[in-house]
């Protein structure tokens, strides 16, 4: 069975701190990708990663890959209080065009 | 350009109800995925079309729920003698072949409530 798991699952953090969120699946990818969700929205695509050792920043955030230990990480540096949403995972596994997601990790930043 | 859209936005049904849930893919896109998202939790893959044509259904329940994407018109997700337990979101993304990435784009969702 593909596994997609995310940890933690909440995060209340204070503004202006570090913290990572974890990303780890079952099975060999060759796509991964980071959406945000805020309440009652849609998804919104923060980032595509495509391949080992890949990394990417945008802002406050900044996700890299590693295929050979199965994991993702999505980096938040000096937190404000907009990045507050829940943020998933996806993982598109080999031969196939389905989105497999994580658990979601609902990230709340208090002023 | 157009995002991905659907329509309804929010659907109300009786159980017993049939649900008609539509996706309209961004142009140019020839490649539809629908995905339901129940309270409080992730998205959950159901089926993956192409114009005309079913390429994985994997993930969509056995009975009641069916999906086509007509030659012409939206994609169609079709919920039968609804339950109390379709009450989601549902959500329609589209993508563009050939792309890279294959990055999927989702629309707004359509939240269905069953009472």
């Amino acid at each position: 069975e593909l596994k997609v798991e995310q940890n933690p699952l909440f995060l209340s953090m204070q503004e202006g701190k570090n913290y990572t969120i974890y990303c780890n699946y079952s099975t060999t990818s060759d796509r991964l990708y980071w959406y945000r969700q805020d309440p009652g929205k849609s998804l919104e695509s923060l980032f595509v990663l495509l391949s080992n050792g890949a990394v990417k920043q945008e802002g406050r955030l900044m996700a890299s890959l590693d295929t050979k230990a199965r994991l993702s990480t999505l980096h938040i540096t000096a937190a404000v209080h907009d990045l507050s949403a829940t943020y998933f995972c996806a993982v598109v596994y080999f031969g196939n065009e389905k989105l497999t997601f994580g658990t979601g990790t609902r990230l709340t930043i208090i002023p | 350009n157009a995002g991905v859209m659907q329509n309804p936005r929010h659907l109300v049904r009786r159980r017993g109800q049939e649900a008609r849930l539509r996706c309209s893919p961004m142009k140019g896109h020839s490649h539809v995925y629908w995905y339901r998202q129940l309270p409080e939790e992730g998205l959950k893959f159901m089926v993956y079309l192409q114009k005309e044509n079913i390429i994985d259904e994997s993930g969509m329940p056995k009975e009641r729920f069916s999906a086509e994407f007509p030659k012409e018109g939206p994609s169609i997700l079709r919920i039968q003698q609804v339950v109390r337990g379709d009450s989601a979101a549902y959500f329609c993304a589209s993508s563009l072949p050939g792309q890279p990435s294959y990055e999927q784009y989702f629309g707004p969702g359509t939240r269905l409530t069953v009472t």
